[in-house]
């Protein structure tokens, strides 16, 4: 039990479909993270919020949407993906931003 | 511009050795580094912390140094165990602005 659940563990979806990635934290942190990790590449920060507010999105695509509805939930909503979409997921919370992060175990997303 | 590089993709070594693995970033000024571990189908999991201002920071088996001059953080594993290998990670934080930044990682290898 890492703190940080998300789900689901595996996806695999059409590239017109629609889906969503959900991630709970239940440490009582105050920052949230979307990481993407594709094979021999470092981790890829995509959208960082602090205080349920977005503080950092690095140029992703619009095709990617993050949702941050309180301080334990953090969702990344996907439509209309790529095949070079296909990574593992992963989120991170902290304390605050900046310090170490609690990972979970990501979502493995194949785009067919 | 920035850069984060880790020391080899991969490091095999003997049980019962130390296992020493190099982080190296150029263009950062770094209030402090981070090194964690990631097992396959995993999230990474946090294991130190050093400040630019400390040299040498411990925790059981493991020993993180940290030299600003030569830009350098080397993560050491003593009586390295089988249980040890994974892949592991070095992350910067820049003094004043709160982003993390990762390494690509070295996959290490302890061989009974």
């Amino acid at each position: 039990e890492t703190g940080v659940t998300q789900t689901p563990r595996h996806l695999v979806m059409g590239m017109t479909n629609k889906k969503s990635l959900k991630c709970e934290q239940h440490l009582g942190h105050n920052a949230m993270y979307w990481y993407k990790q594709s094979a021999k590449k470092p981790l890829e920060l995509m959208f960082v919020y602090s205080l349920e507010e977005r503080v950092e999105n690095n140029s992703v695509p619009s095709r990617f949407s993050p949702e941050c509805p309180n301080s334990s939930h953090l969702f990344l909503h996907l439509h209309t993906l790529q095949p070079e979409d296909s990574a593992l997921y992963l989120c991170a919370s902290s304390q605050v931003q900046g310090m170490p992060q609690h990972f979970g175990d990501g979502t493995r997303l194949s785009i067919l | 511009s920035q850069k984060i590089e880790q020391n080899s993709e991969a490091l095999n070594i003997q049980e019962g050795k130390t296992a020493t693995l190099t982080c190296n970033y150029t263009n950062y000024s770094p209030a402090y580094l981070q090194w964690y571990r990631q097992d396959p189908g995993r999230g990474p999991v946090f294991l130190l912390l050093i400040r630019e201002n400390e040299k040498e920071k411990r925790k059981e088996r493991l020993k993180v140094t940290f030299d600003t001059t030569l830009k350098q953080s080397l993560f050491h594993i003593t009586a390295s165990q089988p249980a040890d290998s994974a892949t592991y990670l070095c992350a910067l934080r820049s003094g004043g602005y709160q982003k993390v930044t990762f390494g690509t990682g070295t996959k290490l290898q302890v061989i009974p």
